[in-house]
């Protein structure tokens, strides 16, 4: 089983629409959870993290986190064709002293017009 | 200004040969990653340093040698190349080692090695 697990579609929705995009984690003890955008042939860029159970919100932007599932979420309302890309799921996990961050291996969102 | 550049962009080279990324931050961050993302986009952490003492050094052929010559630089160089090397190669950068409740990687533009 693989640390971070997501679906990696492509998940399609048309303009407008609400993306719901889903990830689960294996470490129980996990406590920082992370969504990273990557373009196609560019370099990722960190878009919320998590760290409570509930929601976060940031504009269009939902995080969910229930760690009882081990499961977090990000939901994109009114979804853009810029928002086309692969979200990338992360935890952070402990290394001897320092943080790492662990990655799954993304879901491609495709927002039509 | 670039915050965190690698050099080169692209590298295209015969299997067997020996090749080197290099990588400079400056965001005047404390510890310096490479991470390689493979063509199913999976990114895999390789290794990090911190204050230029390796800090994490995942499971990764010896083949791979990294160095940090000061907290600004990180270099990876890769002998003997091999077809299944071929991948983006991303430098990245953070400060204090994602302490805190940080979790944000700078990364740079990525490096594509094709190992031919």
């Amino acid at each position: 089983q693989k640390e971070v697990e997501q679906n990696s579609g492509p998940l399609s929705v048309p303009e407008g629409a609400i993306a719901s995009l889903n990830c689960t984690y294996s470490d129980r003890g996990s406590q920082s959870f992370f969504w990273y955008r990557q373009y196609s042939g560019k370099s990722p860029e960190l878009i919320m993290s998590i760290y409570s159970n509930g929601d976060k919100e940031d504009g269009r932007f939902t995080a969910q986190l229930n760690k009882a599932s081990q499961y977090v979420s990000l939901l994109i309302r009114d979804s853009q064709p810029s928002d086309s890309a692969t979200y990338l799921c992360a935890v952070r996990r402990a290394s001897g002293g320092y943080n790492k961050l662990i990655f799954g291996a993304g879901t491609r969102l495709a927002v039509h017009p | 200004d670039t915050a965190v550049s690698q050099t080169p962009k692209y590298l295209v080279t015969q299997m067997g040969n020996d090749k080197s990324i290099k990588c400079e931050q400056n965001l005047g961050h404390d510890t310096m990653y490479w991470y390689k993302q493979d063509s199913k986009k999976f990114l895999k952490i390789m290794f990090s340093y911190n204050n230029k003492e390796l800090i994490i050094n995942e499971t990764v052929p010896n083949r791979f040698s990294p160095k940090s010559p000061d907290k600004a630089h990180l270099n990876l160089h890769i002998n003997s190349l091999e077809l299944g090397d071929s991948a983006v190669y991303f430098c990245a950068s953070s400060q204090t080692g994602l302490a805190g409740n940080t979790g944000e990687l700078f990364f740079g533009e990525g490096s594509r090695l094709t190992v031919l």
